[in-house]
């Protein structure tokens, strides 16, 4: 089983500063990873998949990179909404898996 | 737009059966992947397993032997079930659609809180 391993686990910045979250593969998963945001009482929402693809409807501030085994989310510029928890995830195929990362807490300084 | 519509009961006993059902509105359930995830203080997200185009099911070695997916296209509808609960089964459950490659969870149900306490 692939393991996502996120660091840091909480990242404290202010509003206007840039954010820098890593995700690392136990083993290659080429560029089948995505990024979700979650907010209290709300279901995860996604972000980036493909490791850079963004998806409908999230702002350019958002960005993803990186292949193989490590992976990084930037949010460039934050903003008093991004202050919550990012997941990283990937999917094996044989046997059928999904697995997310343990989350990093944006949370404000 | 798409939308995932959830309901089930919130509060199990030790023992029971848990049963989910997830309703897809604005879409087909036709050609997608279909998936159960939790999230639990202690564990965070966990994958529950899948349902794929053809009605293939794929779980977790974890949950295997308790969980179970199912749905109803006539109804436009899936269903979790999990059997035996304990506490430790105590979550926030989420139906999601995975895509047409079951990898990346592009919409999702509100999320129900379910609490496993005698």
């Amino acid at each position: 089983e692939i393991v996502l391993t996120q660091t840091p686990a909480t990242l404290s910045l202010s509003p206007g500063e840039s954010a820098t979250l890593s995700c690392r593969a136990s083993q290659s998963i080429r560029n089948w990873l995505a990024w979700y945001q979650q907010k209290p009482g709300q279901p995860p929402r996604l972000l980036i998949y493909d490791a850079s693809k963004r998806a409908t409807g999230i702002p350019a501030r958002f960005s993803g990179s990186g292949s193989g085994t490590d992976f990084t989310l930037t949010i460039s510029s934050l903003e008093p909404e991004d202050f919550t928890v990012y997941y990283c995830q990937q999917r094996d195929n044989w046997p059928p898996s999904i697995t997310f990362g343990q989350g990093t807490r944006l949370e404000i300084k | 737009q798409v939308q995932l519509q959830q309901w089930g009961p919130g509060l199990l006993k030790p023992a029971e059966t848990l049963s989910l059902t997830c309703a897809v509105y604005g879409g087909s359930l036709h050609g997608y992947f279909w998936d159960w995830i939790r999230l639990s203080p202690g564990k965070g997200l966990e994958w529950l397993g899948e349902m794929n185009q053809r009605g293939i099911t794929a779980y977790p070695s974890a949950l295997k032997s308790r969980v179970s997916i199912s749905a109803d296209e006539s109804k436009n509808q899936i269903f979790l079930r999990l059997t035996s609960v304990t506490a430790a089964d105590t979550a926030v459950y989420y139906c999601a659609r995975g895509g047409q490659s079951g990898y990346r969870l592009d919409y999702w149900g509100q999320g129900n809180l379910v609490t496993v306490s005698s």
